[in-house]
């Protein structure tokens, strides 16, 4: 298993600003992915962040709106840019445990006002 | 793409009764089937999985079945507690896309003391 933390927990941003949002795990992983979780919905895979090369972005996410960092094989950090009210969700660090399993960070919950 | 559809959406019992919950696929290349359950406030849990060369797999009070003809795999709790009361989703992913699993909208089930 694996053991994801992630900061902040919550946050209340003004429309137009940028926030940076960190994940840490407790091992090296090769793989880390960044979900959205939009209110009562389901959850969508943002990007896939790639330690030493530049992250893969699912159709429907960009790299400008939500630039992404993997300096190392334990953290990586996802920022969501020029912030509007659509962009209020749950953003959720994911790593994969060889050779499946999948495990999520505890989220944080962004409200955009 | 891979898509993923759950049933029910609610589900209520009775504290003792089972639950079952239900999700099929499309893509025959998929492979690995997570649940999750998602308690308020938190991130997805990973609560069991199966991979598509077993057909069930139990764990204490949780199982998962898997009909790879049908493209449909399930979810039963037995003996359930008012703690199991969360949001279930299952998901779906394959060998060459771990991490990018596809999810089902969600199951909210309550369990009534």
């Amino acid at each position: 298993s694996a053991v994801i933390s992630q900061k902040p927990s919550r946050d209340i941003c003004q429309r137009g600003t940028s926030l940076t949002i960190q994940c840490q795990v407790d091992s090296q992983v090769t793989m880390m992915f960044w979900y959205r979780q939009q209110p009562g919905q389901s959850l969508t895979l943002i990007a896939t962040a790639n330690q030493g090369s530049e992250a893969t972005y699912e159709s429907g996410f960009v790299i400008d709106k939500f630039p992404i960092s993997r300096p190392n094989l334990t953290f990586s950090t996802l920022t969501v840019s020029n912030m509007s009210p659509e962009d209020s969700s749950i953003y959720l660090c994911s790593v994969v445990i060889y050779p499946y399993e999948q495990y999520f960070g505890p989220g944080t919950r962004l409200t955009v006002t | 793409g891979e898509n993923v559809e759950q049933h029910p959406s609610t589900l209520s019992v009775q504290e003792g009764d089972s639950a079952v919950i239900k999700c099929t696929y499309s893509d025959s290349a998929s492979n690995y089937f997570p649940w999750y359950k998602q308690e308020l406030g938190k991130g997805p849990q990973l609560i069991i999985d199966i991979r598509s060369n077993v057909g069930e797999k139990k764990d204490q009070r949780i199982a998962v079945t898997l009909n790879k003809t049908a493209k449909h795999f399930s979810l039963h709790i037995t003996e359930t507690q008012p703690e199991d009361s969360a949001v279930y989703f299952c998901a779906a992913s394959g060998n060459t896309n771990a991490g990018k699993s596809t999810f089902g909208d969600g199951t909210t089930l309550t369990v009534k003391p």
